[in-house]
């Protein structure tokens, strides 16, 4: 089945540690991304990606990086920089960088003890 | 910066009313608009709206886009309990590489 997968489905971290999420996709989209969803926030984009190999930052990008070497995939660490980082993430992907439906991934929350 | 603002932040409603859902914006040079449904976990897309189709609908929702007033309204009939979700908006502009999404609308619908 085609889809956008992420895992895992829940996170916990201690403070000062650094993780990674897991964000795949078989749906040979070229464009990704990833939010960040608090309660009463909505949806806030912290990086995405075009295609292989590049990236760019969204709106709250401090304090999480990325990578695209694989077309399928779009992996986030979530940094000790990262001031509050308790949260659910969704990864998104389209077909291409300015088609405008994105398809969401099931999604990961974070949990900082 | 583009901007979307959605009310009500909550709706509760019984079973077999219909609802209107609001979204307002502010785009640089509009192309679409969109509506998810985000009922636990992965928001899943209902609607895009553009400049060539400002109505759409499907069974009991339906939605339309005024470009002149910078508004979309979501209407639901004959409200269903399975209809209990956050219905979010998102906008996207003309050489955008990103969707900017409201905080959605939780709605509640009760047996």
């Amino acid at each position: 089945d085609g889809g956008i997968t992420q895992s895992p489905k829940y996170l916990f971290r201690k403070e000062g540690q650094n993780v990674t999420l897991s964000c795949e996709q078989n749906l040979n989209h070229d464009a990704m991304y990833w939010y960040r969803q608090d309660p009463g926030q909505g949806l806030r984009l912290i990086y995405y990606s075009q295609i292989v190999n590049d990236f760019q930052k969204g709106d709250i990008a401090e304090g999480y990086s990325v990578s695209r070497e694989k077309k399928e995939s779009f992996p986030l660490t979530v940094t000790s920089a990262q001031k509050n980082p308790t949260a659910f993430y969704l990864c998104a992907s389209s077909i291409g960088p300015e088609t405008d439906t994105q398809y969401f991934g099931p999604g990961t929350r974070l949990t900082v003890l | 910066e583009d901007k979307v603002v959605q009310s009500p932040l909550s709706l509760v409603v019984h079973e077999g009313d219909t609802v209107t859902l609001n979204c307002s914006y502010e785009v640089t040079n509009f192309r679409s608009l969109l509506w998810y449904k985000q009922e636990k976990k992965a928001p899943t897309f209902l609607f895009m709206l553009t400049s060539s189709g400002i109505e759409k609908k499907s069974g009991r929702l339906s939605s339309i886009l005024d470009k002149k007033e910078l508004f979309s309204i979501l209407n639901i009939t004959a409200t269903q309990t399975g209809d209990s979700a956050v219905y979010l908006c998102a906008v996207d502009g003309i050489g955008n590489e990103k969707l900017t999404f409201g905080t959605g609308t939780r709605l509640t619908i009760i047996p």
